[in-house]
């Protein structure tokens, strides 16, 4: 079946500072990927997400590529704030006609000023 | 646009007893889906809804089940409430028209339910 496996956390940074989260997959079609977040006390909310190879998304300065050679979904982000303090989730979505999501083990990231 | 609503947010019960747990979707939205939340199993599928039918359904037992109205409105119940069912539970909606897995799932801010 599909999965989703996530870099083990927690991570702690300092402000500024370069962040990647690893994300690979496995799955037996063509996939769409997400990264979701997760603030304390909320819901998921969509950060990002690519639907077909070499695609890139983007959103408020985190970035990530879809690589299908090596099934991957990193996420990375040039200079983290404070405001970044959450947990991630990156998750696929199987193109099979439904809606599923099959995520991974989610990453806490602490930002320290 | 409002986003999705769950209500309520937090609820304890007591082994046993069951439950019932709302959603109301974006407006517009047709499918809606159902997730559970625990720090041991993480996020886990339960089911999914689509013009009131059930369109895919995780690995949980039946005393989950679920339901969907002609306003996509949708609700959970949970029969016999064990102390493992402790958890958030998360709805999702999308518009659910693309079929192939590409729509985003926007999430609600879940119910958080204990069982004592």
């Amino acid at each position: 079946g599909n999965s989703v496996t996530q870099m083990e956390g927690p991570v702690t940074l300092s402000e500024e500072a370069f962040l990647t989260i690893n994300c690979t997959y496995t799955a037996t079609g063509y996939p769409s990927l997400f990264w979701y977040v997760q603030y304390p006390g909320e819901g998921l909310q969509l950060l990002l997400k690519a639907t077909k190879a070499d695609d890139k998304g983007s959103n408020k300065g985190f970035e990530a590529t879809y690589r299908k050679e090596t099934t991957s979904f990193h996420l990375e982000k040039g200079s983290v704030q404070v405001s970044d303090s959450a947990v991630y989730f990156c998750a696929l979505s199987e193109l099979v006609g439904n809606e599923k999501l099959t995520f991974g083990t989610g990453t806490r990231l602490t930002i320290i000023p | 646009k409002a986003g999705v609503t769950q209500t309520p947010r937090y609820l304890i019960k007591t082994r046993g007893q069951q439950v019932t747990l709302s959603c109301s979707p974006i407006s517009g939205h047709r499918s809606v889906s159902w997730y559970q939340q625990t720090p041991g199993q993480g996020l886990q599928f339960l089911f999914e809804y689509f013009s009131e039918t059930q369109r895919n359904k995780g690995n949980f037992p039946g005393r989950f089940s679920g339901r969907q109205f002609s306003n996509s409105r949708s609700e959970m119940n949970v029969s016999t409430l064990e102390l493992g069912d402790s958890a958030l539970y998360l709805c999702a909606s999308s518009p659910g028209t693309s079929g192939w897995g590409t729509d985003t799932q926007y999430f609600g801010p879940g119910t958080r339910l204990t069982v004592l």
